[in-house]
C-alpha cells in the first residue's frame, strides 16, 4: 500500500539552482495536487490536475512549474529557487468523484539558501 | 474568498478528556468538510470526511458535525489519549472553482499530557 510517494523527502538548494519534485500515486486517481504548508499560513494551493495532461493554477503558482505526462505522476519543477520557496511541499491525490477524501504524501522539506 | 479558520491554534488537556476542536468557514456553499490529522514531520491523514447533506460522521472516539448553514464543523475526541497528540486541520471543498480543491484552516496544535 504505497499510496502517494514523494522524492525526494529533504532537499537543500542554493538560490538560482532548479530542481523537481516527483509525486506518484498507485490509486489510479484522476486529481492531483501540489500545496506547500508555511507556519501561520496553513496549505495553499501551488497547482492542481484533473487528469492526465492537464494542469492548472492554484492560490501560490508564481515560481512553479507542474507537468502530468502520465496518470500516475505529478511533477513540481522550481526553475529558480528563491528564498521565499523555503517551505514544506505536499502532494495530494483524490478520485474523481465530488465526495471522496484526499490523500497526501508525506511530504518534501525544501531549504534554499 | 472561502476563509476557514481554526480556533484555538493549540489547546493541552490531560489524558482522559472529552475535548472539541472547532473549524469555520465563511462560504457555505461546499460539498464537503474534511478533517486531518498531521503528526510532526509527517504527511496529513485523513480522519473524516462529511457530506454538504450529513449532519455528522464517526469514526471510533471521534465524531464530527457539521452546521452548514452557520459554517462551522467540530471535531469531538472522546476520552483523549497521549497518542492522540498531533495537529488537527479541518479542510472545505468548495461548489465553485473546479478542481475538487481543498481549502484549509491553520489547525489546532493538541497535547494530550499523562
Amino acid at each position: 500500500n504505497a499510496g502517494v510517494t514523494q522524492t525526494p523527502k529533504f532537499r537543500v538548494l542554493k538560490t538560482g539552482q532548479s530542481m523537481t519534485l516527483l509525486c506518484a500515486q498507485d490509486m489510479n486517481h484522476e486529481y492531483m495536487y501540489w500545496y506547500r504548508q508555511d507556519p501561520g499560513m496553513g496549505l495553499r494551493l501551488i497547482h492542481y490536475s484533473v487528469g492526465e495532461g492537464t494542469t492548472a493554477k492554484g492560490e501560490v503558482p508564481d515560481g512553479y512549474n507542474v507537468s502530468r505526462l502520465k496518470k500516475q505522476n505529478f511533477l513540481l519543477g522550481l526553475e529558480s529557487a528563491a528564498p521565499s520557496q523555503t517551505s514544506v511541499y505536499f502532494c495530494a491525490s483524490k478520485a474523481g468523484m465530488v465526495n471522496t477524501e484526499a490523500f497526501f504524501g508525506q511530504g518534501t522539506r525544501l531549504t534554499v539558501v | 474568498k472561502q476563509e476557514v479558520t481554526q480556533i484555538p491554534a493549540a489547546l493541552s488537556v490531560p489524558e482522559g478528556e472529552n475535548l472539541v476542536l472547532n473549524c469555520s468557514f465563511t462560504d457555505s456553499a461546499i460539498y464537503n468538510l474534511q478533517w486531518f490529522r498531521q503528526d510532526p514531520g509527517k504527511g496529513l491523514t485523513s480522519l473524516l470526511l462529511i457530506q454538504s447533506s450529513q449532519r455528522e460522521q464517526t469514526s471510533g472516539r471521534l465524531n464530527a458535525s457539521l452546521d452548514k448553514s452557520s459554517g462551522r464543523s467540530t471535531l469531538y475526541i472522546a476520552a483523549s489519549q497521549p497518542g492522540d497528540s498531533a495537529t488537527y486541520l479541518c479542510a472545505v471543498t468548495p461548489l465553485t472553482g473546479g478542481g475538487n480543491k481543498l481549502t484549509f484552516g491553520t489547525g489546532t496544535q493538541l497535547k494530550v499530557e499523562l
